[in-house]
Formats: structure tokens, C-alpha cells, sequence
């Protein structure tokens, strides 16, 4: 079944480490997004890419790094320059080719820093 | 620019009672809409969306939502509470074409169901 993997589910970080959160998808999706979720704030979108080895940065990307290599991979490092990394990040695709069917989501990692 | 709000960050209801979650949206041209629902702990699933022909849209689990261009509404309902309803439920806008992939999304309704 064609799907997006979000791994670890749960990830806990010490101060001042960086660690990557892993999404991977099988749809055959061009465009993948990244957000992060707090309680009672909604969605932020953190960045996004539409092509391969193409990136950018949406309404809070400071503190955040990603990559994107290939087209089934975006990969976030959250640096130790985001100050406030506690939060679940859901990552997301959308089908540039057939616009019908909004994003597609994983089912999130939470990360907590310890 | 697009936005969408969302009246209520909490709503509650009674088993068996008609839910009603609203929202409204900002859009320059016809926009696409969609109502996405999370459970705890995982991530958003489509409920329904409206893109073209047919304003009342039916979704999955018995929900339903109409498309009120001269309201830019998109409320989303279901006549009788179901305690598996309980979740988040976000609405969401986009432009057509080339910008359909920018979706703009509210900031969520939690909804409760009471036994």
C-alpha cells in the first residue's frame, strides 16, 4: 500500500543535540511538507520542498534544516538552535499532477527534549 | 491571501446530537476546501473535500459539509454524535491550478462527545 512513514514515532533529545526525523513516502508524490503542532496553535508549516534538491523555508524554519536528495526522502534536522523543540511534526505530500486530493499525511513523530 | 478561521477552538456535544463545526474561509478566486480530522497521537486523515460540481460534499463516518460561496462557508456537520467522533478537526483552502498546493489550514476544533 502506497503511504508516507514517519519514523521514530517518539524521540526524545538532550540539550544542545540534533537529531533527524525521517519521512519517507511510496506515492510517487512531488511535493512534501513539514509542520509542527503545539497544542491549541494548529499547523505551522516549518519547510517545504516541490522538486527534488529544492527546498524552502515556510513561517517558522529557524532552528530547522532539511534536505532533499531524493524524491521519496525529506529528512528534518532539528539543530540545537531551535530553542523550543518539544512539539509533535507531522510530514506531508501533495501530487503536483492531480491537485484533487490535498496532502497526504504520516503518522507524526513527538519529539521531547529531556 | 487565503485564510480560513475556525469558530470554537472546543466544542462539546451529547451522544446522539447533531454536530456542527464551523468554518469560514477567504479565498480571491474559487477556492478548493477540505476538512481534514486527527486522532490523538497521529496524523491527519481526509474527511471530506469539495473541488467542483456538487456544493454538499459527504465524507467518511457519516459526515457532511456544504460548500456557501455567498457565506464562504464550509461547516462541517453530522446529525447524530457518534463517542468515536471525538477528535481535532481542521479546515483547510486552496487555490486552484499552480497554487493548489498550498493549503492553507485553520486552527482546529477539538470536538467531545458527552455519554
Amino acid at each position: 500500500d502506497g503511504g508516507i512513514t514517519q519514523s521514530p514515532k517518539y524521540l526524545f533529545r538532550k540539550e544542545g543535540q540534533n537529531v533527524t526525523l525521517s519521512c519517507e513516502q511510496n506515492l510517487n508524490h512531488d511535493a512534501m511538507y513539514w509542520y509542527r503542532q503545539d497544542p491549541g496553535q494548529g499547523l505551522r508549516l516549518i519547510y517545504y520542498s516541490q522538486i527534488v534538491n529544492d527546498f524552502q523555508k515556510g513561517d517558522i524554519a529557524e532552528g530547522y534544516s532539511v534536505s532533499r536528495e531524493k524524491k521519496e526522502s525529506f529528512p528534518l534536522t532539528v539543530t540545537s538552535a531551535q530553542k523550543n523543540p518539544t512539539a509533535f511534526y507531522l510530514c506531508a505530500s501533495f501530487n503536483l499532477r492531480d491537485s484533487l486530493y490535498g496532502y497526504t499525511f504520516g503518522s507524526g513523530t513527538r519529539l521531547t527534549v529531556v | 491571501a487565503q485564510s480560513v478561521t475556525q469558530l470554537g477552538s472546543h466544542v462539546s456535544v451529547s451522544e446522539g446530537a447533531l454536530v456542527l463545526l464551523r468554518c469560514n474561509y477567504s479565498s480571491s478566486v474559487p477556492p478548493y476546501l477540505f476538512w481534514y480530522v486527527q486522532y490523538p497521537n497521529q496524523g491527519l486523515q481526509l474527511l471530506l473535500k469539495y473541488t467542483t460540481g456538487a456544493t454538499l460534499v459527504k465524507g467518511i463516518n457519516g459526515f457532511e459539509a456544504e460548500f456557501k460561496k455567498s457565506e464562504t462557508s464550509f461547516h462541517l456537520t453530522k446529525p447524530s454524535a457518534h463517542m468515536s467522533d471525538a477528535a481535532e478537526y481542521f479546515c483547510a483552502v486552496s487555490d486552484r491550478g499552480s497554487s493548489a498546493s498550498k493549503i492553507i489550514f485553520g486552527s482546529g476544533t477539538r470536538l467531545s462527545i458527552r455519554p
